[in-house]
């Protein structure tokens, strides 16, 4: 079954903790993306990947981290820098190379207590 | 960079009646279109796209227009029914390549409520 997978599906956190999202993806698509969102504000992206070992930041990355050491795995790390974090963050990835659809991950909800 | 202005932040329509959504963006290099529909409590999914050599693209009850020298696009959903209520967003991607970098900006999104 193909598709691009993320987990937790809820997560907590506490202050001054650095954490770790899942991303994950079955389709060999080359780009993967990080966004943000929050109320009123649409998607917002953090950080970016055209292919593996590369990857650029977004329009919000300050208090984020990523890494693409797989094609398949995009992780996005929050850490403490990171001053509102409490968000939902979705994951998506697409062919790459050409502009078609991008296919979303059912999303991490985090909350900071 | 990117930057995609998307209106109005809420819509409400009824049942039956046309509902639309514009969007603008900034970087004349971007040269695909895509809308994306979410429902309560689940991911993003594509409803249709459009590339820049194409002004207009029709899909059943939804349709997307573009205009490259205003740099807007917009959405057009007819005969609204309950099950259109989401909420949408487009989004704005230049071309991959050539210094580009291909990414995928979306604008504030537009929360529809179709009343029956």
């Amino acid at each position: 079954d193909g598709g691009i997978t993320q987990s937790p599906k809820y997560l907590f956190r506490k202050e001054g903790q650095n954490v770790t999202l899942s991303c994950e993806q079955n389709l060999n698509h080359d780009a993967m993306y990080w966004y943000r969102q929050d109320p009123g504000q649409g998607l917002r992206l953090i950080y970016y990947s055209q292919i593996v070992n590369d990857f650029q930041k977004g329009d919000i990355a300050e208090g984020y981290s990523v890494s693409r050491e797989k094609k398949e795995s995009f992780p996005l790390t929050v850490t403490s820098a990171q001053k509102n974090p409490t968000a939902f963050y979705l994951c998506a990835s697409s062919i790459g190379q050409t502009n078609t659809e991008a296919f979303f991950g059912q999303g991490t909800r985090l909350t900071v207590v | 960079g990117e930057n995609v202005e998307q209106h109005p932040s809420t819509l409400s329509v009824q049942e039956g009646d046309s509902a639309v959504i514009k969007c603008t963006y900034s970087d004349s290099a971007s040269n695909y279109f895509p809308w994306y529909k979410q429902e309560l409590g689940k991911r993003p999914q594509l409803i249709i796209d459009i590339r820049s050599n194409v002004g207009e693209k029709k899909d059943q009850r939804i349709a997307v227009t573009l205009n490259k020298t205003a740099k807007h696009f917009s959405l057009h959903i007819t005969e609204t029914q309950p099950e259109d209520s989401a909420v949408y967003f487009c989004a704005a991607s230049e071309s991959w390549g050539s210094g580009n970098t291909g990414k995928l900006i979306f604008g504030q999104g537009t929360t529809l409520q179709v009343k029956p």
